[in-house]
């Protein structure tokens, strides 16, 4: 089955800065992923999204890349705000049920 | 929010005992899900359902059984809780399977002592 690999676990930046996460999958047949942020205590709500068909995808301070090639997508988050602190997932699926998630990262944006 | 609710959000039971943690949405979306989330594995999928009585298994399903008898309730039964099932367990709703949005509730906070 799809295995999903997240780096880093553990992100820490200043204020303003940008933060990057990246994930690799090792299914060529996967054709979304979506990216999930988790705050304590509540369940993951998706934050953006991106399909194979769409190298780059970007929602004002969040934009996401995918290389199909090198099987792998990255979430890049600019000017950085403390409320961005969080835990947050990438996942590939291939329109089935069964989306795998990567382990997470925990990033923290000090003020 | 999508509208999840999963209940209980929080509970301590005894190795051996059944448990059962019931979702319950009011979406009427088609597809629901049963995650667990444990440190350094992220989410991991238990079960899910793409129909009333339709379900399949995920990757981490062994001791683990479902039901769905109405569009909007998804239950999870523990056949007897061991430590290892001390976990957060998440349900997701979906409209349609693993190509769009999954809608997560809050959680249920299981302890198995």
């Amino acid at each position: 089955g799809e295995n999903v690999e997240q780096h880093p676990s553990t992100l820490s930046v200043q204020e303003g800065d940008s933060a990057v996460i990246k994930c690799t999958y090792s299914d060529s047949a996967s054709n979304y992923f979506p990216w999930y942020k988790q705050e304590l205590g509540k369940g993951p709500q998706l934050i953006i999204d991106i399909r194979s068909n769409v190298g780059e995808k970007k929602d004002q301070r969040i934009a996401v890349t995918l290389n199909k090639t090198a099987k792998h997508f990255s979430l890049h988050i600019t000017e950085t705000q403390p409320e961005d602190s969080a835990v947050y997932f990438c996942a590939a699926s291939k329109d089935n049920n069964d989306m795998r998630f990567g382990a997470g990262t925990r990033l923290t944006v000090k003020p | 929010d999508a509208g999840i609710t999963q209940s209980p959000r929080h509970k301590v039971t005894e190795t051996g005992t059944p448990v059962t943690l019931r979702c319950h949405q009011t979406e009427n979306h088609r597809y629901m899900y049963w995650y667990r989330q444990d440190p350094g594995h992220g989410l991991r999928l238990i079960h899910y359902s793409y129909g009333v009585k339709d379900t399949d298994k995920g990757e981490v399903s062994d001791g683990y059984s479902v039901s769905r008898s109405k569009t909007e309730d998804f239950l999870l039964t523990l056949e007897s809780a061991t430590s290892s099932q001390t976990s957060v367990y998440f349900c997701a709703i979906s409209g349609t399977g693993g190509r769009t949005e999954a809608f997560f509730g809050q959680g249920t906070r299981l302890t198995v002592v």
